[in-house]
Parts: C-alpha cells; sequence; structure tokens
C-alpha cells in the first residue's frame, strides 16, 4: 500500500496525558499536512512541513501541540497535557509539491478520545 | 481570506436520480477548487478538482463538478445515483499563494434504493 499511513487509529487517554501521533506520507512527497476534524466538520488545518521545514502553524494549535518532520519523511504531533476538546479525528495529508493545483491524499486518521 | 459554503447539511435522492451537492467559495485571486468524499471511520478520498480550463471537470466514481466563477460556484454531480455513494461530500479551496486547504462543513448524501 503506497498511501498515507498513520498509526493509531484509535487512541483513548486520560486528561492531563501526553500522546503522539505519527504520520508516514506518500512515498516521495515533499509537503505534509496535519488537520483536525470533529464531529459533524471539515478538517481544520493544524500545520504542514515543506520537507522537513515547518512553513506554517494555524492558531489552532496551541503550545501544548507541537509536530516534528525530523527527517522530511514521516512525522509525529505531540498534544502534551490533553484536554477533553481535543478529542478529534486527526488527518495527516501528503502532496507531491508545493504547487496550488497540488492535490492532498489523506490518511486514515486518528481518533483521539480524552476522557 | 479564503472560505467555503456548503448550505445543505444533507441531501436525499432516489437511486437512478441526478444528484447535486451544492459549493459557494470565496477566495482573493484565482480559485483552485477540490472535492473529497469521506466515508465512515475512514479519510478523505480525492474525488475531483478544478485548477484551470475547461469548468465541467470530470472525476472518480462517474462524479463531475462545475465550475462557475460568476457564481463562484462548484457545484458537485452525477447522473445517475447509487446506494453507494451515500457518504459525506466536503468541498474545498486554496488560492494561488496559500498552501492549506478550506474545507467546507460538509454534506451528507443519502441515496435511497
Amino acid at each position: 500500500d503506497t498511501g498515507v499511513s498513520q498509526d493509531p487509529r484509535h487512541k483513548i487517554t486520560k486528561r492531563g496525558q501526553n500522546v503522539t501521533f505519527r504520520c508516514d506520507p506518500i512515498s516521495e512527497h515533499n509537503r505534509l499536512y496535519w488537520y483536525r476534524q470533529t464531529l459533524g466538520q471539515g478538517p481544520e488545518f493544524l500545520t504542514y512541513f515543506q520537507n522537513e521545514a515547518q512553513l506554517e502553524k494555524s492558531r489552532l494549535l496551541s503550545d501544548r501541540f507541537s509536530a516534528e518532520r525530523p527527517k522530511g519523511s514521516f512525522s509525529t504531533l505531540e498534544i502534551q497535557r490533553t484536554e477533553q476538546g481535543d478529542s478529534a479525528m486527526y488527518l495527516c495529508a501528503s502532496s507531491p509539491t508545493g504547487l496550488a493545483g497540488d492535490t492532498q491524499y489523506f490518511g486514515p486518521g486518528t481518533r483521539l478520545t480524552v476522557l | 481570506a479564503q472560505s467555503v459554503a456548503q448550505p445543505e447539511d444533507q441531501v436525499n435522492v432516489a437511486e437512478g436520480n441526478p444528484l447535486t451537492v451544492k459549493c459557494t467559495y470565496s477566495v482573493s485571486g484565482n480559485p483552485y477548487l477540490f472535492w473529497y468524499v469521506q466515508y465512515p471511520n475512514r479519510g478523505l478520498q480525492f474525488l475531483l478538482k478544478y485548477i484551470t480550463g475547461d469548468n465541467l471537470v470530470k472525476g472518480s466514481y462517474g462524479f463531475e463538478a462545475e465550475f462557475n466563477k460568476s457564481q463562484t460556484s462548484f457545484h458537485l454531480k452525477k447522473p445517475s445515483a447509487l446506494v453507494s455513494d451515500s457518504a459525506l461530500y466536503f468541498c474545498a479551496v486554496r488560492d494561488s499563494s496559500a498552501s492549506k486547504i478550506i474545507f467546507g462543513s460538509g454534506t451528507r448524501l443519502s441515496i435511497r434504493p
């Protein structure tokens, strides 16, 4: 399977705990994006990388959130001191380049539930 | 600022009938428009996009969309609906200077046998 993969698919945690999600983009895709989707809403942009450089972060990405893409391949999204409001589906996408017409291909998502 | 509106939360169509899912957008500069479909507990699947050229764009699973610049719309259409088309559909827009995609709130399409 050469699509975008995410791990884990589901995560249940208690409030206050830290969680980390992983995304493996399509091979050789330079751009990697993170989105958050809550029930009944469309995905909301969180951040994106061009290779290993993080180029933009949304205001939604509070200081409890951090994302990395250390070698320009896979990426991790960490949430520290989770809150119930963090419960959502976290989606990762990748695209070949940064051209505006590029298609972003999405992974299956990680569903986070904070108790 | 970019924005997308999907005015219908739900669209119900009988199998075999044509379907339309509406989308309007606001963007400065040239728009890049996308439709994605989401099945339960799965990520978004790309259907089609408009970058430039013909206003009628054809995509996966028999779907097509018509770009209308004067009405700032990009409605998704299919001539004959299938029960398997039942899913959540998202319209999205990007301008030429932005990297992120802005998504609409989604339209749930329900096809009855």
